[in-house]
């Protein structure tokens, strides 16, 4: 049974710092990896999407990295701002489209 | 990007009762959409499966005759909680999928408190 793990469980810096998330899953056998982003008590929203052949993806001041052989991913937010300030989700897709999640990090990023 | 709406946003209800929640795809076709639960601090668990025009397909210690899901059209599907109980208070958040894309988009989530 696939497993996504994320570390930190919460991450606290000051505005301008640059940071990283992670995020670790069992199984290699994977389709895609996703990142999203939760507001308090909101929906998701898609932020990057890599394909399993892929290595990274970039959109603005965020970054993604995938190794899937060890089972890694890592976001990369450059020059944090406090509307940064959210819930990270990981998640895997195996077979079809089934996503697992890990349990997220929750930044906070102060002015 | 695309919109995918969900209504009541929230529901408060008496045990015992049962509530349906809403998940619209706006302006795409969903031919596959998710059902996932979320309680505090933890992640979103998928619930169940839904291809339009089938039956769902629930993950393992989801009881199917307690969350009746019904995906009728290409834009909609509904989740039903049957009886409720307060142990079902949760944030219900769906999913749409459309038949040429990879990407799942999120509704903004219903919260249902069962007094």
């Amino acid at each position: 049974k696939q497993e996504v793990t994320q570390i930190p469980a919460a991450l606290s810096v000051p505005e301008g710092e640059n940071l990283v998330l992670n995020c670790s899953f069992t199984d290699s056998a994977i389709y895609n990896l996703q990142w999203f982003r939760q507001d308090p008590g909101k929906g998701l929203t898609s932020l990057l999407l890599i394909q399993s052949s892929q290595r990274e993806q970039t959109s603005g001041r965020l970054n993604a990295s995938l190794d899937k052989s060890s089972g890694r991913s890592t976001l990369y937010i450059a020059a944090s701002q406090p509307g940064d300030s959210a819930t990270y989700l990981c998640a895997v897709v195996e077979n079809g489209s089934r996503l697992t999640f890990g349990e997220g990090t929750q930044l906070t990023v102060n002015p | 990007g695309a919109v995918v709406s969900q209504h009541p946003s929230w529901v408060i209800c008496k045990s015992g009762t049962s509530v349906k929640i809403e998940c619209r795809s706006l302006d795409f076709q969903a031919t596959t959409m998710f059902w996932y639960r979320q309680f505090p601090k933890q992640s979103l668990m998928l619930m169940a499966t839904s291809n339009e025009g089938s039956k769902a397909t629930y993950e393992q210690g989801v009881e199917k005759d307690k969350f009746l899901i019904n995906h009728a059209s290409l834009t909609l599907s509904t989740l039903t909680v049957t009886s409720a109980h307060p142990e079902d208070s949760s944030f219900y958040i769906c999913s749409a999928k459309a038949p040429t894309q990879e990407t799942q988009y999120f509704g903004p989530g219903t919260r249902l408190l069962v007094l």
